[in-house]
């Protein structure tokens, strides 16, 4: 069965730091481009970050300088490296897979970690 | 950057019915790049849709997207039970950027 598992999220203080890690099975991870999205709340979906098969990395504004994406292939594993969190990046933070048939787009979802930053 | 509006924020409608839904892209998004998703409360999204109306593996018939350029419509012929959720539309024009739309929810009437 193709699956993604995320663990890792939590409370931290504003300021502080977490990683997060997806765990992938059933399908050749090394190949695909692999992605973080997230949902605050009540609110819409969010892209975060995006590494390709080569380990290149890919940010929105919000995010850049603030988290590190980075994939460990021997392992099947995706993980966020999140510092100087603020309150608004409270959120459920999803791993998420890019088809080979539209890059574009997230086929396969994990089922979610909860981040909560607060002090 | 893109933004994506979907209208209209909510949908009452009952089994059976015919349910349409919008996304408009503040400039024009290639067909390839636009993909519509089902979110159920507690779940993850799942993608319904790519390029703009390719059905994903094991999402029945009665889902069917369609447009171009800014304008693109999500389509479902005869609303189940099950379809009632929150659907976004999402871009991948601007790359490397993804954005999603701010969401259509669908609830019973």
């Amino acid at each position: 069965e193709v699956q993604l598992v995320e663990s890792g999220g939590g409370l931290v203080q504003p300021g502080g730091s977490l990683r997060l890690s997806c765990a992938a099975s059933g399908f050749m991870f090394s190949t695909y481009n692999m992605h973080w999205v997230r949902q605050g709340t009540g609110k819409g979906l969010e892209w975060v970050s995006a590494i390709g098969t080569a380990g290149d990395p890919y940010y929105p504004v919000s995010v850049k300088g603030r988290f590190t994406v980075s994939r460990e292939n021997a392992k099947n594993s995706l993980y966020l490296q999140m510092n100087s969190l603020r309150a608004g990046d409270t959120a459920v933070y999803y791993c998420a897979r890019a088809p080979r048939y539209d890059p574009g787009a997230f086929d396969i979802w994990g089922q979610g970690t909860m981040v909560t930053v607060s002090s | 950057e893109i933004v994506l509006t979907q209208s209209p924020g909510t949908l009452s409608l009952s089994p059976g019915e015919r349910a349409t839904l919008f996304c408009r892209a503040s400039q024009s998004v290639t067909s390839t790049y636009l993909a519509w998703y089902q979110q159920k409360p507690g779940q993850a999204p799942r993608l319904l849709i790519y390029g703009a109306s390719s059905r994903a593996t094991g999402i029945p018939d009665r889902f069917r997207g369609s447009g171009s350029g800014t304008d693109f419509t999500l389509t479902i012929s005869r609303l189940e039970p099950e379809d009632f959720a929150v659907y976004y539309c999402q871009q991948y024009e601007t790359s490397p950027t993804w954005t999603f739309g701010q969401g259509t929810k669908v609830e019973i009437k």
